[in-house]
């Protein structure tokens, strides 16, 4: 079974930084594409970032673009997104998403969520 | 990239079919067979429901159905059951090769 655990998020300050972590395992993580998803409490879902089986190819929503960083430890089965330069607007819960199935990059299987409150 | 567009609210009665819409454009929707819907309720993680327009991962429901014309997707659910009361939102991929979903769809069981 699929089993991804966010940790990392709580409260900073605007233009400080945070380090979220998720933890996978139930499957071949080195094999799947990752996505990190935010979403402000009551509002929309917001993909933020991917990155592919070997961490070889990130892409990135225009609104993080040069201020957050996707990364993993394949070795860890741990997926990672540092913000940097943190906004009241990116006040969120972050989800960690794993890839439908191998060698694809859209959208499956979700992690409950930490959430990042930015104070200003 | 703007988030594509679903109705805000859609209701129907147990029993009943309804359909829910989500346009985007020919960098989306329009442009690939790259669309998945997620049912997510309230305080819960979403869902995955369907995924390429029209494939239904194991264990979800065949009430649950998804097609797509030009720039538009579609899921519609059939057998209304009071469970399916949740937010729906759509995902597409797109040709800056990011992600963008919906605007979210509440449905409501009457």
């Amino acid at each position: 079974e699929v089993h991804l655990v966010e940790s990392g998020g709580g409260l900073v300050q605007r233009g400080g930084s945070l380090r979220l972590s998720c933890a996978a395992s139930g499957f071949t993580f080195t094999t799947y594409w990752m996505h990190w998803v935010r979403q402000v409490p009551g509002k929309g879902l917001v993909w933020v970032s991917r990155i592919d089986e070997t961490g070889s190819i990130t892409t990135y929503a225009d609104s993080v673009k040069g201020r957050f960083t996707i990364s993993r430890d394949n070795a860890q089965n741990t997926l990672y997104l540092q913000m940097n330069s943190l906004r009241a607007e990116d006040t969120a819960v972050y989800y960690c998403v794993r890839a439908i199935e191998y060698g694809s990059s859209r959208l499956g299987y979700w992690g409950q969520g930490t959430l990042v409150t930015v104070s200003s | 990239q703007s988030a594509l567009t679903q109705p805000a609210s859609v209701s129907g009665s147990p029993g009943q079919w309804i359909t829910i819409s989500c346009t985007g454009t020919n960098s989306d929707i329009g442009g690939y067979n790259y669309v998945s819907w997620y049912q997510q309720h309230p305080g819960k993680a979403p869902k995955l429901m369907i995924y390429d327009v029209t494939n239904r991962p194991s264990g979800v429901s065949n009430r649950f159905s998804g097609s797509k014309s030009a720039n538009t997707a579609s899921l519609t659910i059939s057998g209304l059951q009071a469970e399916d009361e949740a937010d729906y939102y759509c995902c597409s991929y797109t040709s800056s090769t990011t992600y963008v979903f919906g605007t979210g769809t509440k449905v409501t069981v009457l």
